[in-house]
């Protein structure tokens, strides 16, 4: 049982290319997330998923698009690449709306040069 | 728009002593999380609690909620180096589900021997 994977696990880009964040879940959870965590900040929601097909913006959704096409899988793209989205960002799952923790991915880091 | 503010920010304490993590949000919630964090890793679910009143232990961490006050606290008793971690509370912002947190800023607690 692996939980969430993230990859990559590090990532460098250019000033305005892009690229996807990978992320799957093997728990059958139906709610999934992107968080993105910078110092000092904690943890911001970027976007969020409540099932196949379905998606909803978060806090901080401009810049990145989501897509939820399987219930095991939730790319994060980033169209074109800021310094301003040098991160590190996580994805989470959770298996339900009575309150059930979610779980967290190891986390992508990302910077934009 | 929900608001979490955790204080204090930054706490170092001696091995065996006590002191208290402070998690204060704006708006009505029932529904409250905790997470620890170690340097460069992902977080971990501690806690959830999912009503006023509600209390949970482990170890040396205890957790309490008062939705009438929105505050949620940490009890550390009898500190060890172990517990060094910074510390998150997340509010569910939904009123539903847990895929909406909104997290605070973080405890960065260290242990000193």
């Amino acid at each position: 049982n692996a939980g969430v994977t993230q990859t990559p696990k590090f990532q460098v880009l250019k000033t305005g290319q892009s690229m996807t964040l990978q992320c799957a879940q093997d728990m059958n959870h139906e709610y999934m997330s992107w968080y993105r965590q910078d110092p000092g900040m904690g943890l911001r929601l970027i976007h969020y998923s409540v099932g196949a097909g379905i998606t909803d913006q978060g806090e901080v959704p401009n810049g990145y698009n989501v897509s939820r096409s399987t219930t095991e899988d939730f790319p994060l793209r980033l169209l074109s690449a800021a310094p301003s989205q040098t991160s590190v960002y996580f994805c989470a799952s959770s298996y339900d709306d009575r309150g059930q923790p979610q779980h967290f991915g190891d986390g992508t880091r990302l910077s934009i040069l | 728009e929900l608001k979490v503010e955790q204080n204090p920010l930054f706490l170092s304490m001696q091995e065996g002593k006590n002191y208290t993590i402070y998690c204060n949000y704006s708006t009505t919630s029932d529904r409250l999380y905790w997470y620890r964090q170690d340097p460069g890793k992902s977080l971990e679910s501690l806690f959830v609690l999912l009503s006023n009143g509600a209390v949970k232990q482990e170890g040396r961490l205890m957790a309490s909620l008062d939705t009438k006050a929105r505050l949620s606290t940490l009890h550390i008793t009898a500190a060890v180096h172990d517990l060094s971690a910074t510390y998150f509370c997340a509010v569910d912002g939904t009123q539903g589900g847990s895929e909406k947190l909104v997290f605070g800023k973080g405890t960065k607690l260290t242990v000193n021997p």
